[in-house]
């Protein structure tokens, strides 16, 4: 595809509910990363996969926090019992191959929890 | 625990001026330092750095790394409205190629 894609861009959720975000990578992009951004902060780690394999996920930050991508392309991002703090923008990246550092953004999924 | 620190974290200046964005960073086996733009959507590349002491140039942006004192500065001269965004330093460590982020800088350009 063009460029990393996500969705939905905007979610509207009620504490408590869960979500479920989606990122389309670009094809053939072999790693896959999820960032968290809150409102005037900088992107930070959540997770990391190696085609279908999640090497790091060290930045999840509790264990309502799941991510998976099972055929190694398209990945999903959920958080289960969502509280306010959840509330911020979800940044999906991919990079061509494992030596690089060069990440490739989509716009994002921004979470609203209520 | 590494970190990355940005200044300032916000800037206005008039059209026309030149600015210097600061970036210092603590990343364990450090490799690169990567500038981004983000606008109202996805953070998008500017320049990464590996190398101390070699400016990276495009149109009128420029940076340069210093790998001994551990920070970056982003250039931007004749500045242009369209330069308005938030500014992102990130540092990649080897071995791991997730990107430890800044704050950002915020930059406004008014006319």
């Amino acid at each position: 595809g063009a460029g990393v894609s996500q969705s939905p861009r905007y979610k509207v959720a009620k504490r408590g509910q869960d979500v479920a975000l989606r990122c389309d990578p670009i094809s053939g992009h072999v790693s896959l990363f999820w960032y968290q951004q809150a409102l005037g902060q900088g992107p930070e780690f959540l997770t990391y996969f190696q085609n279908e394999a999640q090497l790091d996920k060290s930045g999840l930050p509790s264990d309502r926090f799941f991510a998976e991508r099972p055929e190694g392309s398209v990945s999903t991002l959920k958080i289960q019992r969502t509280q306010q703090e959840d509330s911020a923008v979800y940044l999906c990246a991919s990079i061509p191959t494992g030596g690089s550092y060069e990440q490739y953004f989509g716009p994002g999924t921004r979470l609203t929890v209520t | 625990e590494d970190k990355v620190v940005q200044s300032p974290l916000s800037l206005v200046v008039h059209e026309g001026d030149t600015v210097t964005l600061n970036c210092s960073y603590e990343v364990t086996n450090f490799r690169s330092l990567l500038w981004y733009k983000q606008e109202k959507k996805a953070p998008t590349f500017l320049f990464m750095l590996t190398s101390s002491g070699i400016e990276k140039k495009s149109g009128r942006l420029s940076s340069i790394l210093d790998k001994k004192e551990l920070f970056s500065i982003l250039n931007i001269t004749a500045t242009q409205t369209g330069d308005s965004a938030i500014y992102l330093c990130a540092g990649g460590g080897q071995g791991a190629q997730k990107l430890v982020f800044g704050q950002g800088t915020r930059l406004t350009i008014n006319p």
